[in-house]
């Protein structure tokens, strides 16, 4: 069965601080991992990572992934209150040349970032 | 344009009772999912459209729980006999042909009584 597991479960920090959020994953013909941000009900889309070693960059966002050890982070720099969210990675397998890709979701990370 | 549209956003029902949960995706995208999320917990694939057909319902818990999409757009959860262990955030997301990033809508919250 495929997994995702994140860590940590929770995190406080003041703003203007560095986090890093983790990812590991056991995705049965893996394809890509994905990374989105939940701050009330519906998710956002953040980055899709496919190729390993290759730093995704979005403002104070960045993300990269390793397939060999198959876990991805997110990296969040001189976070502000505003960045407060459940963050959630979702790995998603092949599936020939269609668009499916069911997303097996971690439990997700809560970030809280204090004034 | 638009984003994924779910309604109700909220609904409150008694155990025992029917409820259908509506999904509109973005205009063009021929994937649709439905993803529950209960509290403290990740999100759970439930089904998978590509147009009207439903090629991966592996995720719907049990078969109290059914979903149909019409015209290659809308689709339609429909819970039966609704049990307390239901209560959930339902999330619809969508997806264009061959790019696998899927955009949810807000949700609708499930309560049941």
């Amino acid at each position: 069965e495929d997994k995702v597991v994140q860590s940590p479960l929770s995190l406080v920090v003041h703003e203007g601080d560095t986090v890093t959020l983790n990812c590991s994953y056991e995705v049965t013909n893996f394809r890509s991992l994905l990374w989105y941000k939940q701050e009330k009900k519906a998710p956002t889309f953040l980055f899709m990572l496919t190729s390993s070693g290759i730093e995704k960059k979005s403002g104070r966002l960045s993300s990269i992934l390793d397939k060999k050890e198959l876990f991805s982070i997110l990296n969040i720099t001189a976070t502000q209150t505003g960045d407060s969210a459940v963050y959630l990675c979702a790995g998603i397998a092949n599936a020939g040349g269609t668009s499916y890709g069911k997303l097996t979701f971690g439990q997700g990370t809560i970030l809280t970032v204090h004034p | 344009g638009a984003g994924v549209s779910q309604s109700p956003s909220n609904k409150v029902t008694e155990k025992g009772k029917d409820v259908e949960l509506r999904c509109d995706p973005i205009s063009g995208h021929t994937a649709l999912y439905w993803y529950r999320q209960s509290l403290g917990q990740g999100l759970e694939f439930l089904i998978y459209f590509q147009g009207n057909s439903a090629p991966d319902k592996s995720g719907l818990p049990s078969d109290r729980f059914s979903a149909e999409r019409t015209g290659g757009s809308v689709s339609t959860l429909t819970i039966q006999r609704t049990q307390q262990e239901d209560s959930a955030v339902y999330l619809c997301a969508s997806s264009p042909l061959l790019v696998r990033t899927q955009y949810f809508g807000p949700g609708t919250r499930l309560l049941v009584l």
